[in-house]
């Protein structure tokens, strides 16, 4: 089945400092990959996505190209704030039969001042 | 404003009782799901519907159940059966199937604390 592994956190960052948080994944076919953030007592926003191989998602500085060869999404942003602090998910889609989400484990970030 | 309402955003059950989580949506979207989070376990799918008046297991559907009555509404009910109800339960809904890349909208969650 289909399956998403993320990086144990916390992550704990100072600010400006450059960012990278792994996620590999297993499915079959050619699922859509998404990174969802979630701060503190809220639901998930989407960060970005990508939807076929060599994509590259971005959106508020933050990063990730959909590798086909390595299974892999892997989220990157060059200089972190305070205000990114928070859970980051990384999810593939289902793209037949139950059209849900696969989601990993999270990953926390904590960005210092 | 389109999205996705979740209430009560906090609620307190004893044990031995039934409790219901609304969720509402004016997306128009068809496909609407519930999602369990526990700390360090990442979200599990509960159930799930892609039309009216029909929906699926997810992957821990034991204790819970839910209805699709209505397009816009997807309730779950967390029922005495569950052994362990105590989580943060998330709502989403997605575009119909053929325009879908895959994106969940997710509402703001619904904490259940069992005492």
């Amino acid at each position: 089945g289909n399956s998403v592994t993320q990086m144990e956190g916390p992550v704990t960052l100072s600010e400006e400092a450059f960012l990278t948080i792994n996620c590999t994944y297993t499915a079959t076919g050619y699922p859509s990959l998404f990174w969802y953030v979630q701060y503190p007592g809220e639901g998930l926003q989407l960060l970005l996505k990508a939807t076929k191989a060599d994509d590259k998602g971005s959106n508020k500085g933050f990063e990730a190209t959909y590798r086909k060869e390595t299974t892999s999404f892997h989220l990157e942003k060059g200089s972190v704030q305070v205000s990114d602090s928070a859970v980051y998910f990384c999810a593939l889609s289902e793209l037949v039969g139950r059209r849900a989400l696969t989601f990993g484990s999270g990953t926390r970030l904590q960005v210092q001042p | 404003d389109g999205g996705i309402t979740q209430s009560p955003k906090y609620l307190f059950r004893k044990e031995g009782q039934n409790v219901t989580l609304s969720c509402e949506q004016n997306l128009n979207h068809d496909a609407m799901y519930w999602y369990r989070q526990d700390p360090g376990q990442g979200l599990r799918l509960i159930y799930y519907s892609q039309i009216v008046n029909d929906f699926q297991k997810g992957d821990i559907a034991e204790g819970y159940s839910v209805s699709r009555e209505k397009k816009e509404s997807f309730p779950l009910t967390v029922t005495s059966a569950q052994k362990n109800p105590t989580a943060f339960y998330l709502c989403a809904s997605s575009m119909q199937v053929n325009a879908n890349t895959g994106e969940l909208f997710f509402g703001e969650g619904s904490r259940l604390t069992v005492l």
